[in-house]
């Protein structure tokens, strides 16, 4: 099977920085999602990472390790919008379609 | 909007009706998902649907009973549901069936908030 780990919820102060941890247990793992899901709307695309390493989109940044089965989102610069749940998800090389989610990270920026 | 529209946002239904959730994606994909998300648990994979062909059923009972008649649509048939049935629906879309990836991400529709009672 497959498990996936996240922080249930996180709180960041507008204009820090904040890093969302996601570690997982899989076999045959392809690749893995970054999602953002603000309260009451659709999960939107923020990164897909593949290769170990770090992968910037402006104030977003996702990073992979394969071999520790550990990724996190960086969000630098916060804004009171980025308040939202973080959804990680993994894929597998086989069932490609079977993409599996973490239960997400609920993150609260303050003033 | 994120070119997948679900209807109706919020449903509440008896464990006897029969009720359908409906999703229309705009986007010209090729693949629709049925996801299920309860409070505090992971986004749950239901149905899988590749040009038309089901492919992927993950377990789920036969009371939720899907359809999808072209490309651009796909149900939910509901029947005689339980409370613990009630979540958020989640219809998603991506390009092909050659599955999740960064050419082929998955948008999301904003969902169905289901409530059985």
């Amino acid at each position: 099977g497959q498990n996936i780990d996240q922080p249930t919820e996180m709180t960041a102060t507008e204009g820090a920085i904040v890093q969302i941890n996601c570690t997982y247990q899989t076999s045959g793992f392809n690749g893995l999602f970054w999602y953002q899901q603000h309260a009451g709307e659709a999960p939107t695309f923020l990164s897909y990472n593949v290769l170990d390493g770090l992968e910037e989109k402006g104030r977003f940044s996702s990073f992979l390790s394969r071999s520790k089965g550990y990724s996190y989102l960086l969000l630098k610069e916060l804004q009171m919008k980025d308040s939202a749940s973080y959804l990680c998800a993994v894929t597998l090389r086989e069932g490609y379609q079977k993409v599996t989610f973490g239960t997400g990270t609920k993150l609260q920026v303050i003033p | 909007e994120t070119g997948v529209t679900q209807t109706p946002r919020h449903l509440v239904m008896g464990m006897t009706n029969k009720k359908s959730l409906k999703c229309e994606q705009h986007l010209g994909h090729n693949a629709m998902y049925w996801y299920k998300q309860s409070a505090k648990k992971p986004l749950e994979l239901m149905f899988v649907y590749n040009f038309k062909e089901q492919t992927e059923n993950n377990s789920v009972p036969s009371r939720f009973s899907p359809e999808c008649p072209n490309s651009s649509h796909l149900f939910l048939h509901l029947h005689t549901l339980q409370p613990e049935d009630s979540a958020l629906y989640l219809c998603a879309s991506s390009q092909d069936g050659t599955g999740f990836s960064r050419y082929t991400e998955a948008f999301f529709g904003q969902g169905t908030r289901l409530t059985v009672v």
